[in-house]
């Protein structure tokens, strides 16, 4: 299976709710990143921590690891119909894999206005 | 709209047509990757450019051929395709393959439809 696996598959919330999605993966890494797809476009990075951080923030996301469970979680906090999408973890095994980023199977989102 | 741009959005090609996609940037990065991406599935790497030098095949079949003429600019050749290779292509770079910590910035991709 892949490197990161994500649930839910899919979360329907309506807007202002909060939104969390968990990312799990295999083998240690050195970094764990958050990109966000809308519907038929390119993904777009969100964050990136690194494998010594705990928790990061970036306006209304907050991303928390856990090296010791191999899991990452993103938490969209005051949700809106513009956060629609699909999320992805990727993960970064460090400069002997140096350009292998592994996606894992995202978590598709849905804010009902 | 993305720093990197992708040339075309949609390709429509026959089993033996031979076409290209395009990939350009302009940020100064050194690496440059292609990925696949099948619907409701995540991006699946293809290949790696380095320094416009081939640094990385994930086993991909010889009917996709990549070419980076210049540190800009990331073709795939495509070749006597099947219609399981329809897809969106997508097209990546980052500042270095090494330097770590460092994200991918994308495309918006060439959506594929092979008949």
């Amino acid at each position: 299976s892949q490197q990161g696996e994500e649930d839910p598959q899919a979360l329907s919330i309506q807007e202002g709710e909060n939104a969390t999605m968990n990312c799990s993966y295999k083998t240690s890494i050195n970094n764990l990143q958050w990109y966000r797809q809308n519907s038929g476009r390119g993904l777009v990075h969100l964050i990136l921590i690194r494998s010594n951080e705990r928790e990061k923030h970036s306006g209304r996301l907050r991303v928390t690891l856990d090296t010791s469970k191999k899991s990452s979680s993103l938490l969209i906090t005051a949700s809106r119909a513009a956060d629609t999408a699909s999320y992805f973890c990727a993960t970064d095994l460090g400069y002997t894999n140096a350009g292998k980023s592994t996606f894992g199977d995202g978590t598709t989102l849905t804010v009902k206005p | 709209d993305t720093e990197v741009t992708q040339t075309p959005k949609h390709l429509v090609m026959g089993m033996t047509n031979k076409k290209s996609l395009k990939c350009e940037q302009h940020m100064g990065h050194r690496a440059m990757y292609w990925y696949k991406q099948k619907a409701k599935k995540p991006p699946e790497l293809m290949f790696v450019y380095s320094y416009e030098k081939l640094s990385i095949n994930e086993s991909v079949p010889s009917r996709f051929s990549p070419e980076c003429p210049n540190s800009s600019l990331l073709n795939l050749h495509l070749h006597a395709l099947q219609p399981e290779d329809s897809a969106l292509y997508l097209c990546a770079s980052s500042p270095s393959r090494y330097r770590e910590n460092s994200p991918l910035h994308f495309g918006n991709g060439t959506r594929l439809t092979v008949t």
